[in-house]
């Protein structure tokens, strides 16, 4: 079955610093994978998608930016963060021709 | 674009009673409708999900319910336990040979808490 792996689970950083956070897939190959941020109390709101490597698809302009350098690996980056950069980040993974979505278990950024 | 409603956003139960939550979806090429629980801290994880060439489907204690005339789908836990208290979210998908899952509309989640 397919797992996703996500870290670091907790990070706090200051204002301007960069951001890494990174998503490995394991049980499946070339699925599609996506960034999620998750506001309190709030569903999902998608930041980016990926069908491929090197094919990334962003839904919201904002100061994050992602990488699809191997099949398996999604990277979620910032060059300077915001305090509004600040919540819980999911990288979810689907299969093509299958609805099921997979997350991992999530990583909450703390921006001070 | 689809929008989901979530009602309610917050669900108490007692031990043993069920638990209802519903969602209205306004896009009617959306013909796949998962259920994700969440617990605290950690990513969703998918439940149960029905096809639009399905009415009902049930999987042990939990059960969904889709009306695509109204476009509206709902989740039924009975026999509640207190671990089944998290936050549950529905989301509505146009599914297809090349499907992009991910894409889904969420709803905004409810919150259901199962006192013991």
């Amino acid at each position: 079955s397919q797992t996703i792996h996500q870290w670091p689970a907790t990070l706090v950083q200051p204002v301007g610093s960069p951001l890494s956070l990174e998503c490995t897939v394991e049980g499946t190959s070339n699925p599609n994978l996506y960034w999620y941020r998750q506001a309190a109390g709030r569903g999902l709101q998608l930041l980016f998608y990926s069908v491929g490597i090197g094919q990334i698809s962003s839904e919201v302009p904002q100061n994050l930016s992602a990488s699809r350098p191997q099949d398996r690996q999604f990277i979620l980056s910032s060059k300077k963060l915001l305090l509004s950069d600040s919540g819980f980040y999911l990288c979810g993974g689907g299969r093509i021709q299958a609805g099921e979505l997979f997350f991992g278990e999530g990583s909450r950024l703390t921006v001070l | 674009g689809e929008n989901v409603e979530q009602h309610p956003s917050t669900l108490s139960v007692q031990e043993g009673d069920s638990a209802v939550i519903k969602c209205t979806y306004s896009d009617s090429a959306s013909n796949y409708f998962p259920w994700y629980k969440q617990e605290l801290g950690k990513g969703p994880q998918l439940i149960i999900d029905i096809r639009s060439n399905v009415g009902e489907k049930k999987d042990q204690r939990i059960a969904v319910t889709l009306n695509k005339t109204a476009k509206h789908f709902s989740l039924h836990i009975t026999e509640t336990q207190p671990e089944d208290s998290a936050v549950y979210f529905c989301a509505a998908s146009p599914e297809g040979m090349w499907t992009n899952a991910g894409k889904s509309t969420f709803g905004d989640g409810t919150t259901l808490t199962v006192k013991p």
